[in-house]
């Protein structure tokens, strides 16, 4: 069965630093694969998003970047975090256009 | 763009009630729809999908909801709510064809023992 994993489970970063999170899936090929974050009362607003390797598409302009260095893996980083990167961010994955997405456990990320 | 809205963003209500929870969204074609839910200190779980053919579906834990086309509307139900319900519900919508579902605000649902 498919398996979808998502480190680390929280961060607390200093404003300045580098992020980067992982995501990776298990049990299928060529996935779809998202990065949203959730905002409290805002629901999950679609940060990235990519449909092969090196392949990424972004929603919204921002402070953050995603890369695809592996079919089944997701990376969201930033250079330089800012307080208004804080909040939790989801991990998912669906196998095609005709499929629900999966989301993992999260990351609550807090820029100190 | 497509936009999801979901009318209730507090309900709370005492066990054994009925629970509506309204979800509209606003494009005109074929559409894939869903409700997840997220237990406190949980994933995004689905509770249940509709993508063709009967527009009553039926999810796990006694949810279900109606898809009617022509109020382009996905409202999820359950006839008697229990305590452990309490949690937080969004809906979601994908064009037809389309990668990428955009999902409501959520509304977060607090069952009183």
């Amino acid at each position: 069965s498919q398996t979808i994993h998502q480190w680390p489970a929280t961060l607390v970063q200093p404003v300045g630093s580098p992020l980067s999170l992982e995501c990776t899936v298990e049990g299928t090929s060529n996935p779809n694969l998202y990065w949203y974050r959730q905002a409290a009362g805002r629901g999950l607003q679609l940060l990235f998003y990519s449909v092969g390797i090196g392949q990424i598409s972004s929603e919204v302009p921002q402070n953050l970047s995603a890369s695809r260095p592996q079919d089944r893996q997701f990376i969201l980083s930033s250079k330089k975090l800012l307080l208004s990167d804080s909040g939790f961010y989801l991990c998912a994955w669906s196998k095609d256009s005709h499929t629900e997405a999966f989301f993992g456990q999260g990351t609550r990320l807090t820029v100190v | 763009a497509q936009s999801v809205s979901q009318h209730n963003h507090h309900v709370i209500l005492s066990e054994a009630a009925s629970l509506e929870l309204g979800c509209n969204y606003s494009y005109g074609g074929t559409v894939n729809l869903f409700w997840y839910v997220q237990y406190p200190g949980q994933h995004l779980q689905l509770l249940l999908k509709y993508f063709s053919g009967d527009p009553l579906v039926k999810g796990i834990k006694g949810f279900e909801a109606e898809f009617i086309k022509s109020k382009f509307s996905f409202n999820l139900r359950k006839p008697s709510v229990q305590w452990s319900d309490t949690a937080e519900y969004f809906c979601a919508v994908k064009e037809g064809g389309s990668y990428i579902p955009t999902f409501g605000r959520g509304t977060s649902l607090i069952v009183h023992p």
